[in-house]
């Protein structure tokens, strides 16, 4: 049983499209987010949700717009993609203990392709 | 600003020790955390240090100083499979995870 699962694992489409890629985990965390990871390799967060409400919202173009519709569920839509894009999208997860919402469990990741 | 040093690339060989360092500068500290992330893959967490001194897990230990704001991972009896980038993370004071930009470690045989 995947604890974290994101789909699809690749994506490949061109400049202005949109696309969206969802997230499910059945670990009953309360915390749910999406981080960004580029070509070189930093990991940055950009959305951070707790029991389906919005708590971290990075500053992230307002072309990306997350949705979750319940607290194991957090999609990721992104409007009008650019080159910029291209990038690994991780989902993950934290426990509900503040003292361990550092102990992120990821899914396997989104690679982003915009050609 | 909130700033987080790892060095960027380590080589080590098989069957060897390494210690991989990180330093942080945060507002405030809620914990450490030291993450691995083996190529086209994701980050799987591996240890958290909360107070001073050593934590082991097998051949994988964590230190962490708070008042040095500094911590490694040591890795013993190293394995090809060792092979990876290693991300350390801290919870400030509002239990927001900062993140290094993570030191990739290289296994010769």
């Amino acid at each position: 049983d995947t604890a974290v699962s994101q789909t699809p694992k690749y994506l490949v489409t061109q400049m202005g499209n949109d696309k969206s890629i969802k997230c499910e985990q059945n670990l009953g965390h309360d915390t749910m987010y999406w981080y960004k990871q580029d070509s070189k390799k930093f990991l940055k967060i950009m959305f951070s949700y707790n029991n389906k409400e919005l708590i971290i919202n990075e500053t992230v173009p307002n072309r990306f717009s997350p949705k979750s519709p319940d607290k194991a569920h957090l999609n990721l839509h992104i409007n009008s993609l650019e080159l910029g894009d291209s990038a690994v999208y991780f989902c993950a997860s934290s426990p509900p203990d503040r003292e361990f919402i550092g102990e992120l469990f990821f899914g396997e990741g989104s690679r982003l392709t915009v050609l | 600003g909130q700033n987080i040093d790892q060095p960027t690339e380590m080589t080590a060989t098989e069957g060897a020790i390494v210690q991989i360092n990180c330093t942080y500068q945060t507002s405030g500290f809620n914990g450490l955390f030291w993450y691995q992330q083996h190529a086209g893959e994701a980050p799987t967490f591996l240890s958290y240090n909360v107070l001073d001194g050593l934590e082991e897990k097998g051949r994988f230990s964590s230190f962490l100083s708070r008042s040095k704001g500094y911590s490694y991972l040591l890795l013993k009896e190293l394995q090809m499979k060792d092979s990876a980038s290693y991300l350390c993370a801290v919870t400030d004071s509002n239990y927001q995870l900062i993140w290094g930009a993570g030191t990739k470690l290289i296994i010769k045989p």
